[in-house]
């Protein structure tokens, strides 16, 4: 099946720094890609969808100003978490819509962000 | 609006017992897919099944089966002769098709004791 990575896998930061997590379509093209929160203990929620050379669309509640989203290719969507804050601790999880199989969504393996 | 209940948070069960876990969701679109991911404790996503709402035919695959019930809005996955490598947390999701993204459930953190 297809394969989407996200790098870092776990990274550690100081408050009000910037983290950026990458997520990667390995062997397919994405026009799509999706950004997923998920607090210890508590469901995936979706932060906000991605299209390839057009702005994010972010859920409500979620800042815009605050996770920075990047679709630069259709390969590569990046999150910014910008001047982090320890509430924005969480698992971070990307998927990627196959640009050829339109409704198969595939998962990456989430990045664990803490922030002290 | 789209939502997806999965009323049993937590299960513990004995190992080679049989366990079935609940879902219910709510859409008012007539096309739609139903998805079941079991989450491990490394956090990754595993895809267990996808299922369109046209397709009502209940799905086996090994010790997994799911049950299909549109009259009920239910999608229950049923885990025969549970083994301890089940334990997981299990996330029911839908996705509309034209909007695409996924809902998903709450969980259900199933336990499978030695």
């Amino acid at each position: 099946g297809a394969v989407v990575s996200q790098h870092p896998s776990r990274v550690i930061c100081k408050s009000g720094t910037s983290v950026k997590i990458e997520c990667r379509s390995l062997d397919f093209q994405a026009t799509t890609m999706f950004w997923y929160r998920q607090f210890p203990k508590q469901s995936l929620m979706l932060m906000a969808t991605s299209n390839e050379g057009s702005k994010a669309t972010y859920e409500q509640g979620v800042e815009k100003d605050k996770f920075l989203i990047n679709h630069a290719s259709l390969t590569l969507s990046t999150l910014t978490v910008t001047s982090a804050h320890p509430e924005d601790s969480s698992f971070y999880i990307c998927s990627a819509r196959d640009r050829v199989s339109y409704n198969e969504q595939f998962f990456g393996p989430g990045t664990r962000l803490t922030v002290l | 609006a789209q939502k997806v209940t999965q009323a049993q948070t937590e299960i513990s069960v004995v190992e080679k017992e049989d366990v079935t876990l609940d879902c219910v969701y709510e859409t008012r679109d007539t096309t739609y897919y139903l998805f079941w991911y079991k989450q491990p404790p490394s956090g990754e996503l595993v895809f267990l099944i996808r299922r369109n709402s046209f397709d009502e035919q209940n799905e086996i695959s090994g010790r997994y089966s799911w049950n299909f019930q549109k009259s009920t809005s239910s999608f229950n996955f049923t885990i025969t002769a549970s083994q301890v490598v089940d334990s997981a947390v299990y996330f029911c999701a839908l996705s509309e098709v034209v909007v695409d993204k996924i809902i998903f459930g709450k969980g259900t953190r199933l336990h499978i004791l030695p």
